[in-house]
């Protein structure tokens, strides 16, 4: 069974400092890996996806990488900014499960001080 | 293109009530997923869409819950006798037919059950 995990839960940065999120999942036969943002009371917005194939994939100033054979997937923010708080979810579909079922990690919440 | 619509907002209903809640997709989009997610999780797949065929439910979908999208477009999710625990976050995502295509997310609906 799939799991996925993120570390820290929650993160609380000065303004302006580069950080690193994670997520590491057991399985890791996976077809791809979103990492989505959050914002309280409100849905998701998907920031990247990698497919499988893929070794990172950028965005403005945030880059996901993706190492399927050690399971772990990281999200670089650059100069991070108040704007950029909100709760940051990966989530990954199982090659088994090509029908778009995405399974979550928990989230690492993020809090960016002026 | 207004993006996934889901309504009501929030629904507060009492303990053995039956709700309903609506999900609008993207017009374009053929796969339509429902998701529940309480505070400080994750989201968890409920079930999903291909037109209108319901492929895939998770076991977390007991059978007081349905899901129908008659047409192949707008979706309901019916809770039957609520209980407490079905208080969470509903949210319903679309995306197009390949699952390298990124979910488009609505802003959920928020259960509360007294």
């Amino acid at each position: 069974k799939q799991e996925v995990t993120q570390i820290p839960a929650a993160l609380s940065v000065p303004e302006g400092e580069n950080l690193v999120l994670n997520c590491s999942f057991t399985d890791s036969a996976i077809y791809n890996l979103q990492w989505f943002r959050q914002d309280p009371g409100k849905g998701l917005t998907s920031l990247l996806l990698i497919q499988s194939s893929q070794r990172e994939q950028t965005s403005g100033r945030l880059n996901a990488s993706l190492d399927k054979s050690s399971g772990r997937s990281t999200l670089y923010i650059a100069a991070s900014q108040p704007g950029d708080s909100a709760t940051y979810l990966c989530a990954v579909i199982s090659d088994y499960n090509q029908g778009g079922k995405l399974i979550f990690g928990q989230g690492t919440e993020l809090s960016v001080k002026p | 293109d207004t993006g996934v619509s889901q309504n009501p907002r929030h629904k507060i209903t009492k303990r053995g009530q039956n709700v309903t809640f609506r999900c609008d997709p993207i017009s374009e989009h053929n796969r339509l997923y429902w998701y529940r997610q309480t505070l400080g999780q994750g989201p968890e797949f409920l079930t999903y869409f291909q037109n209108e065929a319901q492929l895939e439910k998770s076991r977390l979908l007991s059978d007081r819950f349905s899901a129908e999208r008659p047409k192949g477009s707008f979706s309901t999710l019916e809770i039957q006798r609520t209980e407490q625990g079905d208080s969470a976050m509903y949210l319903c995502a679309s995306s197009l037919r390949h699952p390298n295509e990124k979910l488009f997310f609505g802003s959920g609906t928020q259960l509360s059950v007294l």
